[in-house]
C-alpha cells in the first residue's frame, strides 16, 4: 500500500524555522517527482513546491520563494521542506504527495501555526 | 499564479448529474492534458477521482467523469449519492512546471 506521512508541524513564532518531513513507504520513492501543498484553514489547496527525482530541479510557489526549501533523501525514502521566515498567512495543513503531473496520493497532512 | 477558477458552490438531488468547472488559460489547462480532480471531505485529505482530463483511478466509481474544452475543464457527477457531497478542487500542471489548484467548489447534495 501506497503511504506518505508527514510529520514536523506545530506551534511556531513568527520567523521561525520549522522542517517538514514525509517518509514515503509502498513505492519506488526515487522514481518519482514529490510535491508540497497546502491548505489554509478553511481555505483551498494551494501548491507550495516540487522536487525531481534526483532533487536537481526545484520549483516553488512566488509566495514561498527565498523562504522555503524542498529536499529530499533518497536513501531515506524522504521528503522534506524547510521553512524559514514563516509569516502568519504560512498557517496551514501542510500535505506531500507523490508525482508531478497530478499530485496523489497524499498523506494525512501536518499543520503548522504560525502565532506568538 | 492566479489559482483557476471554479464555482463555489452547486447543488443536486440525489439521483441527478451536477458538473462542475474549471476555467484556465492557455497556459495550464488550455495546453497540458493532465487537469486533475479532488474530492474533500471535511477534516480529510483530498483524494484523486479524476487524472488526465478524464481518467479514473482504480477504486473511484464510474458515476465521475472528466473532460475538457479549450481553456475549461469539467467534473461531472452524475446519480448523484449523499456520500459525494463534499469540496472538490481542480489542479492543472503549467508551463512552469508547476500545479495550479482551482478555489474549490462544495458540493451540496439536497
Amino acid at each position: 500500500e501506497e503511504r506518505l506521512v508527514e510529520s514536523g508541524g506545530g506551534v511556531v513564532q513568527p520567523g521561525g524555522s520549522p522542517r517538514l518531513s514525509c517518509e514515503a513507504s509502498g513505492f519506488t520513492f526515487i522514481r518519482h517527482w514529490m510535491t508540497w501543498v497546502r491548505q489554509a484553514p478553511g481555505k483551498g489547496l494551494e501548491w507550495v513546491a516540487n522536487i525531481n527525482q534526483d532533487g536537481s530541479e526545484k520549483h516553488y510557489v512566488d509566495s514561498v520563494k527565498g523562504r522555503f526549501t524542498i529536499s529530499r533523501d533518497n536513501a531515506k525514502n524522504s521528503l522534506y521542506l524547510q521553512m524559514n521566515s514563516l509569516r502568519a498567512e504560512d498557517t496551514a495543513v501542510y500535505y506531500c504527495a507523490r508525482g508531478l503531473y497530478t499530485p496523489g496520493p497524499w498523506g494525512q497532512g501536518t499543520l503548522v501555526t504560525v502565532s506568538s | 499564479q492566479s489559482a483557476l477558477t471554479q464555482p463555489a458552490s452547486v447543488s443536486g438531488s440525489p439521483g441527478q448529474s451536477i458538473t462542475i468547472s474549471c476555467t484556465g488559460t492557455s497556459t495550464d489547462v488550455g495546453t497540458y492534458n493532465y487537469v486533475s480532480w479532488y474530492q474533500q471531505h471535511p477534516g480529510k485529505a483530498p483524494k484523486l477521482m479524476i487524472y488526465d482530463v478524464s481518467n479514473r483511478p482504480s477504486g473511484v466509481s464510474n458515476r465521475f467523469s472528466g473532460s475538457k474544452s479549450g481553456n475549461t475543464a469539467s467534473l461531472t457527477i452524475s446519480g448523484l449519492q449523499a456520500e459525494d457531497e463534499a469540496d472538490y478542487y481542480c489542479s492543472s500542471y503549467t508551463s512552469s512546471t508547476t500545479v495550479l489548484f482551482g478555489g474549490g467548489t462544495k458540493l451540496t447534495v439536497l
